[in-house]
């Protein structure tokens, strides 16, 4: 089945470092790729998408490839901020009837100042 | 522009209790439906879709229940609570169509069975 495999957590990182989460997925077809940010206590936000392969997704700073070769699609931000703390999901999205989208188990990242 | 709305916030029920959680969606026409829980540092777990007024699919088979009574709402609810249902409950929608658009959540109803 598809899956979404994100790498573990926590992320603890000093402000102005460079963040780099791991991302890769296995889907049968050609899914949408997103990532999305959860803050404490709240629901997700959509940070950043990718459609097709080769595309960039960008948003405040963050970037996420969209590599098909290496079925990945990894986060970076060059440097990362306190307000950048909460936990970050990657998510595949393949049609079928209703959008069904299939979320990794999240990581948290922490940024200390 | 489209708005998604939830309530209530935060909810303490004793077990064996009865739930009721409303979504509502603001600015679009015919969305799907989601409702998700996510428990305590885990990940998203897809509990019912709907794609239209009266169509409900769940994904997980368990002793929570949803209805879609009109085009825009969709409500979670339960007969009888368990402990395990403690969590936090998302309401999402998308577009309908195609898989590239994103799903857009409300803020969520925290949970707790005692």
């Amino acid at each position: 089945g598809d899956s979404v495999t994100q790498m573990e957590g926590p992320v603890t990182l000093s402000e102005e470092a460079f963040l780099t989460i791991n991302c890769t997925y296995t889907a049968t077809g050609y899914p949408s790729l997103f990532w999305y940010v959860q803050y404490p206590g709240e629901g997700l936000q959509l940070l950043l998408k990718a459609t097709k392969a080769d595309d960039k997704g960008s948003n405040k700073g963050f970037e996420a490839t969209y590599r098909k070769e290496t079925t990945s699609f990894h986060l970076e931000k060059g440097s990362v901020q306190v307000s950048d703390s909460a936990v970050y999901f990657c998510a595949l999205s393949l049609s079928g009837g209703y959008q069904k989208v299939t979320f990794g188990t999240g990581t948290k990242l922490q940024v200390i100042p | 522009s489209q708005t998604i709305h939830q309530w209530p916030a935060t909810l303490v029920q004793p077990v064996g209790s009865p739930l009721s959680l409303e979504c509502t969606v603001e600015g679009t026409s015919n969305p799907n439906l989601y409702w998700y829980r996510q428990a305590a540092g885990r990940g998203l777990q897809l509990l019912f879709y709907s794609v239209g007024i009266g169509q409900i699919s769940s994904e997980v088979p368990q002793n929570l229940s949803a209805s879609r009574p009109q085009d825009r709402q969709f409500i979670l609810s339960s007969k009888k609570l368990l402990l395990s249902d403690s969590g936090f409950y998302l309401c999402a929608w998308s577009a309908g169509g195609a898989s590239n658009q994103p799903q857009h959540f409300g803020d969520g109803t925290r949970l707790s069975i005692l």
